[in-house]
């Protein structure tokens, strides 16, 4: 039983180019949550998806970033455009539904350097 | 705003020795509470989950208590071995959403 999966695992993009993050829940969870952690700070949340919708972008910065999960395939964090400030570690997370028992399962994250 | 402050950042002890992690958070109104471990380039195990009817969890040598009217939990580590030196995590949950602290980073030394 695959955890959740997310890649790359590293991704390294020069200031202005695009990057695209994947995550693939666990088998069975059809809810995907992404936080970012900056250097030397702890993981903010950023969006909740289930399939085919946004439920909450709250954390999302208002522009160049944008999430999509799909009914088929995996969640892509799609950011536009990058700047030096990007650079972060990019965690998926997911659950198999959204009740208060609910525990996410989080992947490995993908490590983004804008140079 | 929920605010998770966690203290020490970091913490180094020799082997054998005791941990104690500490947590605490503003908004009491929260559905649970959870632990992970985070080691280097790597990402989150999940220790324990502490509901907010619970006031604490027991895995193996790890205990965390949880007092929700004063906005702390604490993670004790009993015996400590190198093979826990990591960051520790905390997380409070409300609804969906996981607030996390800026973790405490642990050294055991052997």
């Amino acid at each position: 039983n695959a955890g959740v999966m997310q890649n790359p695992r590293h991704l390294v993009r020069r200031r202005g180019q695009e990057a695209r993050l994947r995550c693939s829940p666990m088998k069975g969870h059809s809810h995907v949550y992404w936080y970012r952690q900056l250097p030397e700070e702890g993981l903010k949340f950023m969006v909740y998806l289930q399939k085919e919708n946004i439920i909450d972008e709250s954390g999302m910065p208002k522009e160049r970033f944008s999430a999509e999960f799909p009914k088929e395939g995996p969640s892509i964090l799609r950011i536009q455009q990058v700047v030096r400030g990007d650079s972060a570690a990019y965690f998926c997370a997911s659950s198999r539904d959204r009740g208060r028992q609910e525990t996410q399962y989080f992947g490995p994250g993908t490590r983004l350097l804008v140079l | 705003k929920q605010e998770v402050t966690q203290i020490p950042a970091a913490l180094s002890v020799p082997e054998g020795e005791n941990l104690v992690l500490n947590c605490s958070f503003t908004d009491s109104a929260i559905y649970n509470l959870q632990w992970f471990r985070q080691d280097p380039g790597k990402g989150l195990t999940s220790l324990l989950l502490i509901q907010s009817s619970q006031r604490e969890q027991t895995s193996g040598r790890l205990n965390a208590s949880l007092d929700k009217s004063s906005g702390r939990s604490t993670l004790y580590i009993a015996a400590s071995q190198p093979g826990d030196s990591a960051t520790y995590l905390c997380a409070v949950i409300v609804d969906y959403k996981l607030s996390f602290g800026a973790g405490t980073t642990v050294t055991v030394r052997a």
